[in-house]
């Protein structure tokens, strides 16, 4: 089907690992972004990017990398997991056309870092 | 930092009552989307209003975006246990990368 893929779906760090979040779409979309949710904190903007070799920081940047090379990958990087980072991380796609946009969400990676 | 408010936090009814939830900003947006999102996965798009007063009504969910867009509602006529969910709005001012969520309402439909 089409859509946001990510994985892993779940993964435990121990403090100061590294690892990649992957995030694939099919849809052809221009952007894609990275949120984490939180409870009672709603989705945070960590990076967006507007296209293949552009990206920028969001609301809540520090300890990620991203980087975007295709259309269809936007990985996410930790550089050295802190506890702070335990959270669900969602990717999204998205298209712009005439004013309207449409996002479509994968299913998250539930991180645990211990 | 722009904030969007969500009232109520928590919201737990029976079938067939009515409902309404509030997102609130102090900033303008240019647009506003409604999301429902169920446990283990990501949230799905509902709607998307652009013009202020705007309207809009999905089966039984009726959106509204205030005159200013600084603000929307939602409002759910007979909720059914199907509806349960926890419901973010989210308001654009940039590119289509970037949204800011609302801080959630978390509702139950009990039977």
């Amino acid at each position: 089907n089409a859509g946001v893929t990510q994985t892993p779906k779940f993964q435990v760090l121990k403090t100061g690992q590294s690892m990649t979040l992957q995030c694939a779409q099919d849809m052809n979309h221009e952007y894609m972004s990275w949120y984490r949710q939180d409870p009672g904190m709603g989705l945070r903007l960590i990076h967006y990017s507007v296209g293949a070799g552009i990206t920028d920081q969001g609301e809540v940047p520090n300890g990620y990398n991203v980087s975007r090379s295709t259309t269809e990958d936007f990985p996410l990087r930790l550089l050295s997991a802190a506890p702070s980072q335990t959270s669900v991380y969602f990717c999204a796609s998205s298209y712009s056309s005439g004013g309207y946009y449409g996002y479509t969400f994968g299913s998250g990676t539930r991180l645990t870092v211990v | 930092t722009q904030l969007l408010e969500q009232s109520p936090q928590f919201l737990s009814i029976q079938e067939g009552e009515n409902l309404t939830v509030y997102c609130n900003s102090s900033s303008v947006f240019s647009s506003l989307q409604w999301y429902r999102q169920e446990p283990g996965e990501g949230p799905v798009l509902l709607v998307t209003v652009v013009t202020g007063g705007e309207v809009k009504k999905l089966k039984r969910l009726t959106f509204q975006f205030g005159d200013a867009r600084k603000d929307s509602s939602l409002h759910i006529t007979a909720a059914q246990p199907g509806d349960t969910g926890l419901y973010l709005c989210a308001g654009k001012t940039g590119t289509a990368s970037k949204l800011t969520f609302g801080t959630g309402t978390r509702l139950q439909v009990t039977l």
